[in-house]
């Protein structure tokens, strides 16, 4: 199966302080994913990138940054964290130009009080 | 992006009874359609996929209906246990492009 991984698993920051969530995938898969998820609520994607080098706004982009430093690695940075910011991140990635599925990471819990 | 409307957004059905879940899109050009299970605490998982050649798929008590001329397809959970209670989620998409996420619809089957 697909593994994908996130750092760390929970985070407790404080407001106007700055936050980087980390996901690792060792599936050679070109696409890369951060979503957010509020309790009983849906996914929302914040950015997203085609490989290395890239980087692309989603819906909810606003007070957010990605880096995407290699095929492996995707960065979700928070520069002012606000307390709103508070949720349950995944990470996911999927192929290019293939109809298939996102593999999710196990999610980062950020507290930003 | 694609707007996707998921209804219901509260399910409640009897442990022996079938649930449906219905997902509605506007993209016409997209062509793959799944439905991801995600359990308290967990991350999303994938539990059912259709492609836009076909209009019914089966896995077990799970099956999938599309009908693309209406932009719609659904997840149908014949004799649902409580093992089935989770949230669920539809993402029809298009070759691996940006998805957008159904709001979700979180089924309680009651023993």
């Amino acid at each position: 199966e697909a593994a994908v991984t996130q750092s760390p698993r929970n985070k407790v920051a404080v407001t106007g302080g700055k936050v980087t969530l980390s996901c690792n995938q060792t599936n050679n898969h070109n696409n890369m994913y951060w979503y957010r998820q509020d309790t009983g609520h849906g996914l929302r994607l914040i950015h997203y990138s085609y490989g290395a080098g890239s980087t692309e706004k989603g819906d909810i982009p606003d007070g957010y940054k990605a880096s995407r430093p290699s095929q492996e690695n995707f960065s979700l940075i928070l520069e002012l964290a606000t307390p709103s910011q508070t949720s349950v991140y995944f990470c996911a990635s999927g192929r290019t130009g293939a109809v298939d599925t996102q593999y999710f990471g196990p999610g980062t819990r950020l507290l930003v009080l | 992006g694609e707007q996707v409307e998921q209804l219901p957004s509260i399910l409640r059905v009897q442990e022996g009874s079938s649930a449906s879940i219905n997902c509605s899109y506007e993209d016409s050009a997209s062509n793959y359609f799944p439905w991801y299970k995600q359990e308290p605490g967990e991350n999303p998982k994938l539990i059912i996929d259709i492609r836009s050649n076909m209009e019914r798929k089966q896995i077990q008590e799970l099956i999938v209906l599309l009908d693309k001329k209406a932009k719609r397809f659904s997840l149908h959970i014949t004799d649902t246990q409580p093992g089935d209670s989770a949230m669920y989620f539809c993402a029809p998409n298009n070759a691996g492009a940006k998805l957008t996420f159904g709001g979700g619809t979180r089924l309680t089957v009651r023993p």
